[in-house]
């Protein structure tokens, strides 16, 4: 099955730097790759998705970046503000295929504080 | 709009009782319907998902099992709990790929804090 690996496991940054978050995968069938936001005490919410035929999306101060040949993707934030420290969780999905069902596999989650 | 329910909010159980949690999602129709914990404030572990009623696939081997006895209802059982079954017990759904949403966006329920003791 599919297998997710995000590093960080903790990032701290002073407000107004950027903060990078990486995964990795290793089913090269999957297809698409959220990021979700946990505020502490909440339930994690899809702040940005990138699908396997685009190699970059950007909304705002979150962008994320894939590339299908190293298996990998990330999350950037530029101009970081308290309000952004979270746990974000990266994950991937192949979809219907092979029985998957659109199932999310998860990475473990990046702990980001952002210091005034 | 679409909203999802878990009940209790908060639960502390002995060691080796029985458990029941409830999920219920409304204004939606033939959702998927996922179990997820939450160990350490951390990782999500996908435990059940379901594409219909009794409809259930395990991800995992553990003392937990779910059901869907409804189109919109999941609920998550264990007949004698285990100190390791604490943690944030999520349940979350996704469209059917043929309502024309989504199908890969899961949308979370406020999730059910369990202690055993």
């Amino acid at each position: 099955g599919e297998n997710v690996e995000q590093h960080p496991s903790t990032l701290s940054v002073q407000e107004g730097d950027s903060a990078v978050i990486k995964c990795t995968y290793s089913d090269s069938a999957s297809n698409y790759f959220p990021w979700y936001k946990q505020e502490l005490g909440k339930r994690p919410q899809l702040i940005i998705d990138i699908r396997s035929n685009v190699g970059e999306k950007k909304d705002q101060r979150i962008a994320v970046t894939l590339n299908k040949t190293a298996k990998h993707f990330s999350l950037h934030i530029t101009e970081t503000q308290p309000e952004d420290s979270a746990v974000y969780f990266c994950a991937a999905s192949r979809g219907a295929g092979g029985g998957s069902n659109y199932k999310l596999t998860f990475g473990k989650g990046t702990l980001l504080t952002v210091n005034p | 709009s679409q909203t999802i329910h878990q009940w209790p909010a908060t639960l502390v159980q002995p060691v080796g009782s029985p458990l029941s949690l409830e999920c219920t999602v409304e204004g939606t129709s033939n959702p998927n319907l996922y179990w997820y914990r939450q160990a350490a404030g951390r990782g999500l572990q996908l435990l059940f998902y379901s594409v219909g009623i009794g409809q259930i696939s395990s991800e995992v081997p553990q003392n937990l099992s779910a059901s869907r006895p409804q189109d919109r209802q999941f609920i998550l059982s264990s007949k004698k709990l285990l100190l390791s079954d604490s943690g944030f017990y999520l349940c979350a759904w996704s469209p059917r790929p043929t309502s024309g949403s989504n199908p890969y966006e899961q949308y979370f329920g406020p999730g059910t804090r369990l202690t055993v003791t």
